[in-house]
């Protein structure tokens, strides 16, 4: 069984270029999580779709980060117009039920690299 | 906020067990201890994780406390593949996991 996919693996964007990042989750999972580990900072969540809804995006910086999950399969997650200080460690995870409510793990692909210069 | 403390690192000698120590002690009845990994710059990797009972797979073994207010993670043979950093996650019930600093783990030959 695949896991967790993401592309690209690494990403090297000018300021206020756009960037696209894609997550390919394990399938029939319908639970979907953008994390996000920034320079020297901790490890920290971003948003969570159950299918194609968004069931939390608490987690995303500002208006320039947009993720979507058409038809409840891959995500993207595209940054627009990208800053200095969104270079870091995107990571996408998935599980089948929720993660953390009920007794399941959550998988993790191996995160897309991005550096903004 | 992580609800969890961990030493910053540890280090063990190849071959030999690795016992990590968690304390979570404002953990609620319903709540699920998870450990993850996540060696150099890949994903974190899910290890193990549990409730109350002590549990084992092919990884690791996890102990949990009756009082569930800490738990070991044990390594039984450590391998150099092994370093990495491990995080103890208490599972929130809102699951936006936050995965703290972690313990930095050198398995040394």
């Amino acid at each position: 069984e695949a896991g967790v996919t993401q592309f690209p693996s690494h990403s090297v964007i000018e300021k206020g270029q756009t960037v696209t990042l894609r997550c390919d989750p394990i399938s029939g999972h319908d639970n979907l999580y953008w994390y996000r580990r920034v320079m020297g900072k901790e490890i920290k969540f971003l948003l969570h779709f159950v299918k194609e809804s968004k069931q939390d995006e608490s987690g995303m910086p500002n208006n320039r980060f947009l993720a979507e999950r058409t038809g409840g399969t891959y995500s993207t997650l595209k940054v627009q117009p990208a800053e200095l200080e969104d270079s870091g460690v995107y990571f996408c995870a998935s599980s089948q039920r929720r993660w953390g409510a009920v007794d399941t793990e959550a998988f993790f692909g191996q995160g897309t690299r991005l550096t903004v210069v | 906020d992580a609800k969890t403390t961990q030493p910053p690192s540890m280090d063990c000698a190849e071959g030999r067990a690795a016992n990590l120590p968690c304390n979570h002690s404002t953990i609620s009845g319903n709540e699920y201890v998870y450990w993850y990994r996540q060696i150099h710059s890949q994903g974190p990797q899910y290890i193990i994780h549990g409730l109350k009972n002590n549990e084992t797979n092919e990884m690791a073994s996890l102990i949990i406390t009756e009082d569930r207010k800490s738990s070991t993670l044990i390594l039984p043979h450590a391998t150099l593949r092994d370093t990495a950093v491990y995080y103890c996650i208490v599972s929130p019930r809102d699951y936006k996991l936050s995965f703290g600093a972690g313990t930095t783990v050198t398995v040394r030959a």
